[in-house]
């Protein structure tokens, strides 16, 4: 069966400092990525998709940037934090073939301070 | 591309009905329904693909109108498992298929 992973659940981070989070999917190939961000009690944001290693699509302008470096890697990064970049980030994965359901990872709780 | 939601937010009695809604300004593709408990993941309830097909997952049911590019969610005889975020999600056509968008989402709170 298909699980995907992601870490770390939670995270608090300074202003300036760097970020990298990481997702991964296990049970199956060649998936569609994609990193989502959600505010607190707002709604889901799509920041980046990945059809592919080394394709990455970015869907918001922002100071983050996403690779993908291996089939079913999917990495989230910063090279400087902004109070801004706070929130709930969520990884999901979904079959490359037809309008499939996403199933999401159990997200990650960014606080910058 | 956001499809829009509406109501932003719903309180119940257990027992009551809702009618959660989700409409595009773009023709869809595909409609998908998520529902987010507070602080996990979304999990999903169904999908349902251009064509005005109908479906239905216990006491929850979904239809889209394409020519009204327009989705409901409806929950019938609601139960105090139903509260949580309610979210639709769409894509646009096999060009764009590898995006999914999601709406703001609906509040709901279903109350003894």
């Amino acid at each position: 069966s298909q699980t995907i992973h992601q870490w770390p659940a939670t995270l608090v981070q300074p202003v300036g400092s760097p970020l990298s989070l990481e997702c991964t999917v296990e049970g199956t190939s060649n998936p569609n990525l994609y990193w989502y961000r959600q505010a607190a009690g707002r709604g889901l944001q799509l920041l980046f998709y990945s059809v592919g290693i080394g394709q990455i699509s970015s869907e918001v302008p922002q100071n983050l940037s996403a690779s993908r470096p291996q089939d079913r890697q999917f990495i989230l990064s910063s090279k400087k934090l902004l109070l801004s970049d706070s929130g709930f980030y969520l990884c999901a994965w979904r079959l490359s073939v037809g309008s499939g359901e996403a199933f999401f990872g159990q997200g990650t709780r960014l606080t910058v301070v | 591309q956001q499809p829009v939601q509406s109501p932003q937010a719903v309180i119940l009695r257990e027992g009551e009905d809702a009618v959660i809604n989700c409409s595009s300004s773009k023709a869809l593709y595909s409609v998908h329904w998520y529902r987010q408990k507070h602080g996990e993941a979304p999990v999903f309830l169904m999908i349902l693909l251009k064509g005005g097909e109908q479906k239905g997952h216990d006491k929850i049911s979904a239809s889209f109108n394409e020519k009204k590019q327009q989705s409901s969610l409806y929950l019938t005889a609601s139960q105090l498992s139903y509260s949580g975020t309610y979210f639709c999600g769409t894509e646009y056509g096999m060009d764009s298929s590898y995006k999914l968008i999601f709406g703001s989402g609906t509040r709901l709170l279903v109350r003894p």
